[in-house]
């Protein structure tokens, strides 16, 4: 069965700075990953996918992740935040050819500080 | 605003109380899903509905209790919960089960506290 470890449950930025949040996957087959984000009391929404192609994937709101099967990563990059970017991310995983149900880790809440 | 529209928002209850959480969406899925989302812990798939037929249940206690009349709507039916049981619930819905390439949109959940 695959799972997610997002490592930073935290992460506090100054506005304008760059930002990564790391997510590490396990999984025995390919997968499909994903990142989506959830701002305060809303829902989730989709920020980028990665299916197959290309291991850089672009998202909306100038996101982007790279997908590293070697070190079975798939970390989100900024290079500059806004403060409207505050909000909680999560990585998630689903496995090609199974249920294909997606895993989700735990999260990691950015903050965007002026 | 996603598509998929969860009412209440909001629900305090009392261990002994009945209530339903209701999730439509009119964006023509056939696919919609409950996840809990407590506190410090991932998100976690509750059930699934492909084409009105539930196709996966997670060990869910029976406490919960979901229904799928149409395409359209989900509803929770919550009975005899425990206070470990408050948590924000989300319901989701897909084009299809089992197809990742279609993108999975997220209403903006009830907040439930059991008290």
């Amino acid at each position: 069965a695959q799972s997610v470890t997002q490592l930073d449950s935290q992460v506090p930025v100054f506005e304008e700075a760059p930002v990564e949040l790391r997510c590490n996957y396990s999984s025995s087959v390919s997968v499909y990953l994903f990142w989506y984000v959830q701002y305060p009391n809303q829902g989730l929404q989709l920020l980028l996918k990665y299916l197959s192609g290309s291991t850089l994937v672009k998202g909306i709101n100038g996101f982007e992740a790279e997908f590293n099967k070697s070190q079975t990563s798939f970390h989100l990059r900024k290079p500059s935040v806004h403060i409207s970017d505050t909000a909680e991310y999560f990585c998630a995983v689903s496995e090609k050819g199974g249920s294909e149900k997606l895993v989700f880790g735990k999260g990691t809440k950015l903050t965007v500080n002026p | 605003e996603t598509g998929v529209t969860q009412t209440p928002r909001h629900l305090v209850m009392g261990m002994t109380n009945k209530k339903s959480l209701k999730c439509e969406q009119h964006l023509g899925h056939n696919a919609m899903y409950w996840y809990k989302q407590s506190a410090k812990k991932p998100l976690e798939l509750m059930f699934v509905y492909n084409f009105k037929e539930q196709t996966e249940n997670n060990s869910v206690p029976s406490r919960f209790s979901p229904e799928c009349p149409n395409s359209s709507h989900l509803f929770l039916h919550l009975h005899t919960l425990q206070p470990e049981d408050s948590a924000l619930y989300l319901c989701a819905s897909s084009q299809d089960e089992g197809r990742v390439e279609t993108e999975a949109f997220f209403g903006q959940g009830t907040r439930l506290t059991v008290v």
